[in-house]
């Protein structure tokens, strides 16, 4: 079965614990993407990776870092989280970049950072 | 810069109501245009998609037609379920650009 895969799905922890969410697809996809999720606010890009080792910044990558060694996975770093990192959080891939090829969605991660 | 803006939720309506969500969008360029749907617990999945001007897209008896000119993809249905109670998101894609811009969502409660 096509899909994304994060884990945790949850997670509670306290500030300056160092953590990892991981992403993996099994579609072959070139291109991954990062959104974290707040009320009011919709989706937003924190870092996209185009294929492997190419990654760079979205709208919101302050205090988040990633990695892209295997085309299928995606990590999520956050060195240092601090709670207004508490969010949830969504790993998207897609075959490319085109206009119109559509973001396939893992079911998130919901993180909280005391 | 780009953005999407849709009708502020909750919206609950009864069992078999006509359903519209409205979305409008500002873009610097010529976008294609998403709903995607995001069910309790669940990431979010693509409802339709339309990528060019009066293009409708339609799946699971939703549909959203692109207007240029209004700078429009509002959503309907025309009798909504129990089964479609979900949060909407709308979202727009530019050509050559790396991600989605997406709105802030609408959350749907359908009574029975």
């Amino acid at each position: 079965e096509a899909q994304v895969t994060q884990n945790p799905r949850y997670l509670i922890t306290v500030t300056g614990k160092k953590l990892t969410v991981t992403c993996s697809q099994n579609m072959n996809h070139e291109y991954m993407s990062w959104y974290r999720q707040d009320p009011g606010l919709g989706l937003r890009q924190i870092y996209y990776s185009m294929n492997v080792e190419v990654t760079d910044k979205g709208d919101v990558p302050e205090g988040y870092k990633v990695s892209r060694k295997e085309k299928r996975n995606f990590p999520l770093i956050l060195e240092s989280p601090s709670p207004n990192q508490t969010s949830l959080y969504f790993c998207a891939s897609s075959l490319s970049v085109g206009t119109d090829q559509p973001q396939h969605f893992g079911d998130g991660t919901r993180l909280s950072i005391l | 810069g780009d953005s999407v803006t849709q009708m502020e939720g909750p919206v609950t309506l009864s069992e078999e109501a006509f359903l519209t969500i409205n979305c409008t969008y500002t873009a610097t360029g010529y976008p294609s245009l998403f709903w995607y749907v995001q069910y309790p617990g669940e990431g979010l999945q693509l409802l339709l998609k339309a990528t060019k001007a009066d293009d409708k897209g339609s799946n699971k008896g939703f549909e959203a037609t692109y207007r240029k000119e209004t700078t429009s993809f509002h959503l309907e249905k025309g009798s909504v379920q129990v089964s479609d109670s979900a949060v909407y998101f709308c979202a727009l894609k530019l050509r050559g650009a790396q991600k989605l811009v997406f709105g802030q969502g609408t959350r749907l409660t359908i009574n029975p």
